[in-house]
């Protein structure tokens, strides 16, 4: 069974500093993989996702991400944060198959320092 | 292009009331439909899907059902909300030859 885990529920950082939201996956075969951002009292919204093309994902926002099979894992960074980046974020992972039922993490809260 | 609209966008109610939340997709046909539940703080549960009209599939036991009575429209409904009902409800969809889900703004729903 597919399952996705976020270390950390809660990430800070200041203005300025790298973002490293952590993900990791669990999926006997090969899954796409995506990072949604959450806004208080909105909907997800899409940040960037992984369907087997380049490992290195590139988002909006300046986000991005790298898929590691090895260490199956799908962090979100973003070389210098912003304080509109504040938000929740979540991983989640989908099967390659016709149903496309998605498994979402716990979800990350980034909180950005001035 | 594709948009997905929900309403209300908020929704006070009393425990006992029936309840009724409507999900809308523009601009595609035949999509994937998801209602999601979020409650304070934690992540997303998956509540019900559908592949077409008048298809449910439900994930998780409860009080709630959901219809789909239009190609476009996905509807989440109870005739006794509980208190434990209250959260933030995302509905998604997807298309036909996506692989990723877009969502609504959500409802937030506060059963007293």
């Amino acid at each position: 069974a597919q399952s996705v885990t976020q270390l950390g529920s809660h990430v800070s950082v200041s203005e300025g500093a790298l973002v490293l939201l952590r993900c990791n996956y669990s999926s006997s075969v090969p899954p796409y993989l995506f990072w949604y951002v959450q806004y208080p009292n909105q909907g997800l919204q899409l940040l960037l996702k992984y369907t087997s093309a380049a490992t290195l994902v590139k988002g909006i926002n300046g986000f991005e991400a790298e898929f590691k099979k090895s260490e199956t894992s799908f962090h979100l960074t973003k070389p210098s944060a912003h304080m509109s980046d504040a938000a929740e974020y979540f991983c989640a992972v989908k099967l390659k198959t016709s149903y496309d039922k998605v498994i979402f993490g716990p979800g990350t809260s980034l909180s950005v320092i001035p | 292009s594709q948009t997905i609209h929900q309403w209300p966008a908020t929704l006070v109610q009393p425990v006992g009331s029936p309840l009724s939340l409507e999900c809308t997709v523009e601009g595609t046909s035949n999509p994937n439909l998801y209602w999601y539940r979020q409650a304070a703080g934690r992540g997303l549960q998956l509540l019900f899907y559908s592949v077409g009209i008048g298809q449910i599939s439900s994930e998780v036991p409860q009080n709630l059902s959901a219809s789909r009575p239009q190609d476009r429209q996905f509807i989440l409904s109870s005739k006794k909300l509980l208190l434990s009902d209250s959260g933030f409800y995302l509905c998604a969809w997807t298309g036909t030859s996506t692989d990723t889900q877009y969502f609504g703004p959500g409802t937030r729903l506060t059963v007293l």
